[in-house]
């Protein structure tokens, strides 16, 4: 069975300041996928990322990066410089090759950018 | 272009009463999905349609019931709304099933 844990169900920062989204999977699967979505308060859902489990390296879009480490089944999101447009609920997600390939998502952080 | 777009956005109705849902994707996208965000925003898989064929139907009551005309839609029809269907119901298409998804904007349901 695969499990997301986003163990930061809010997190509040000042404008500007760099903050980082916890993420840590189960699977016991070798093949899998890592997605990170944005759900801002206008309630879309919008697809950020997806990273498949034989690729480590780390990413690089403009103030986002993504850090993943196998060793310890983590997926982290960090935005550097928040802004208060940053401001919503970021979910993780985790999809195993094979079967169902349906996603099992985290229950979300949800992060307030202050100005 | 919109490229998921379902309608209507907002869906306010009586217990007993049947409603559909509608949703539509421009991109191409071989496989389509109904997800449900309760109000606690946790985002719960429905159904799942691959070239038109039902490929995932999670444990929801019969009450619910998909219909995909052809590969770019995917309705979803509800009958005897309960209060607790109450929720916000998205849409989403992905290219094939390793990718991410594109989410439309959500369909906020409310039983009254």
């Amino acid at each position: 069975a695969q499990k997301v844990t986003q163990a930061q169900t809010e997190i509040s920062v000042v404008e500007k300041e760099d903050v980082t989204l916890d993420c840590v999977y189960e699977t016991r699967d070798t093949t899998y996928y890592l997605f990170w979505y944005k759900q801002p308060p206008s309630g879309e859902l919008v697809f950020l990322i997806r990273r498949n489990s034989f690729d480590e390296q780390n990413e690089i879009s403009g103030r986002y990066s993504w850090n993943f480490q196998k060793s310890t089944s983590s997926f982290n999101f960090t935005i550097t410089a928040s802004q208060v447009v940053d401001s919503a609920v970021y979910f993780c997600a985790l999809q195993v090759s094979g079967g169902s390939y349906i996603p099992t998502f985290g229950r979300g952080t949800s992060l307030i950018v202050h100005p | 272009d919109t490229a998921v777009s379902q309608t209507p956005k907002y869906l306010v109705t009586q217990m007993g009463n049947d409603k559909s849902i509608k949703c539509e994707q421009n991109l191409g996208h071989d496989t389509m999905y109904w997800y449900k965000q309760d109000s606690k925003k946790f985002l719960k898989i429905m159904f799942s349609y691959n070239n038109k064929e039902l490929i995932i139907n999670e444990t929801v009551p019969n009450r619910f019931s998909p219909k995909s005309p052809d590969k770019a839609h995917l309705n979803l029809h509800i009958n005897s709304l309960e209060l607790g269907d109450s929720a916000v119901y998205f849409c989403a298409s992905s290219q094939n099933r390793q990718h991410g998804y594109t989410f439309g904007s959500g369909t906020r349901l409310t039983v009254v």
